[in-house]
């Protein structure tokens, strides 16, 4: 069984420009959450979907980042425009649906994005 | 806010025992989680323990929780070098399930 892929593995880009980071869950997780390592800091939360639906954006620093997952299947995490505060490794993580109550609880994480603006 | 604490860096000699101290703020917690991390690689969940127990026991692995003094430590028996990582302690938080993360502490096991 295939794991929690995230795409790219690491990206470059300019102060200003626009980066779009894929997650793509363990088959079958209704949740999917994002959460964010900037440099030296602890991984925070950003939010969290049930399906397609966002149930938990609290954590979503500013309106420059939009989080969509359409179908319920993958999700996409826009920023847009970046800045240099945004640098950091960006994890996506998985677990099954809600009506398990142990399984629910156990999240599995990708390998995360690196993301640099310069 | 709900606050996840741990030492920065640990170095031990290859055989010895590891442990990994972490305290969090959260009283309602309902499960602790050990996440480990290898260069360049993602999150590996290591073990998890209900609020409820004690101790939780895999193999080389011994987790431990005192609820009252909300401490967490993870005893890793016969250190190896391969156990050379970053280890996360997490809460989890909130109503929605979000994990709420340590700093994480850096193990160095010496040959």
């Amino acid at each position: 069984e295939a794991g929690v892929t995230q795409f790219p593995s690491h990206s470059v880009i300019e102060k200003g420009q626009t980066v779009t980071l894929r997650c793509d869950p363990i088959s079958g997780h209704d949740n999917l959450y994002w959460y964010r390592r900037v440099m030296g800091k602890e991984i925070k939360f950003l939010l969290h979907f049930v399906k397609e639906s966002k149930q938990d954006e609290s954590g979503m620093p500013n309106n420059r980042f939009l989080a969509e997952r359409t179908g319920g299947t993958y999700s996409t995490l826009k920023v847009q425009p970046a800045e240099l505060e945004d640098s950091g490794v960006y994890f996506c993580a998985s677990s099954q649906d809600q009506s398990d109550r142990i399984a629910k609880n156990i999240q599995y994480f990708g390998a995360g994005t690196r993301l640099s603006v310069l | 806010g709900e606050d996840v604490e741990q030492s920065l860096f640990l170095s031990v000699r290859e055989g010895d025992s590891s442990v990994i101290n972490c305290t969090y703020t959260d009283s309602s917690s309902t499960y602790l989680y050990w996440y480990k991390q290898e260069p360049g690689a993602g999150l590996q969940l290591l073990t998890y323990i209900f609020s409820n127990m004690d101790m939780k026991q895999d193999q080389r692995l011994t987790v431990l929780l005192n609820k009252k003094d909300k401490h967490l430590s993870l005893r890793i028996a016969d250190t190896q070098t391969g156990d050379s990582a970053i280890y996360f302690c997490a809460d989890r938080g909130g109503s929605q399930g979000n994990l709420i993360f340590g700093k994480g502490t850096k193990l160095s096991v010496k040959p």
